[in-house]
């Protein structure tokens, strides 16, 4: 079964820094990747995703992620973060040809104007 | 187009009482996910449904759980009799599986509190 590791639990930034929020995970065969934005008290929303083709992948509200096979790694980036950006991130991941989806624990972020 | 519809947005009860959450993914979809969200635990899949069908309810917690989609617009899951450990967001998301790409779209989420 896969897991995923997101190693910071809570981030704290000024705005315009640049982010970077960590997400690694186990698993040996291919795996479709994703990080989904939990804004306070609301649900769930795709950020972006990775299928397959080019490992950067960019997503709305100016984020990316770079997908490197040789380290299990999906690391969030965004160039200058907003005080709007203040939620919690998840990384999923789940095995090609398999439905099941696992969350990583989430990783607050909080951008402080 | 609608997203995946979430009732009722809150819900408090008593112990011992029957909660029942219900769920309408999006049009088209043919694969629902029930989750349950709490502090402790982060985000935990409890079934799963394919055409209608449960395929893996693993992470049910116990017989108290149950769910079911009785057509491809509606699914309900209930709890009965609800416990103050079974507080929690209950999400449920929606996908329309057609290969191994596939992308799940989450609901507002039911917030239950049992006291």
């Amino acid at each position: 079964a896969q897991s995923v590791s997101q190693h910071n639990h809570h981030v704290i930034l000024s705005e315009a820094a640049s982010l970077e929020l960590g997400c690694n995970y186990s698993y040996g065969g291919t795996v479709n990747l994703f990080w989904y934005v939990q804004y306070p008290g609301q649900h769930l929303q795709l950020l972006l995703k990775y299928f397959s083709g080019d490992p950067l992948v960019k997503g709305i509200k100016g984020f990316e992620a770079e997908f490197i096979k040789s380290k299990f790694s999906f690391n969030l980036r965004k160039p200058s973060v907003q005080w709007s950006d203040t939620a919690e991130y998840f990384c999923a991941v789940n095995a090609r040809g398999y439905q099941k989806v696992t969350f990583g624990t989430g990783t607050k972020l909080q951008v402080i104007p | 187009d609608a997203g995946v519809i979430q009732s009722p947005r809150h819900e408090v009860t008593e112990m011992g009482q029957e909660v029942t959450l219900r769920c309408k993914p999006i049009s088209g979809h043919n694969s629902l996910f029930w989750y349950r969200q709490t502090m402790m635990r982060g985000l935990e899949l409890l079934i799963y449904f394919n055409n209608n069908v449960p395929i893996d309810d693993s992470g049910m917690p116990e017989d108290r759980f149950s769910a079911k989609m009785p057509n491809a617009s509606f699914s309900t899951l209930k709890i009965q009799p609800s416990e103050p450990r079974d507080s929690a967001v209950y999400f449920c998301a929606s996908s329309f599986a057609r290969g191994p790409e596939e992308t799940q779209y989450f609901g507002p989420g039911t917030r239950l509190l049992v006291l």
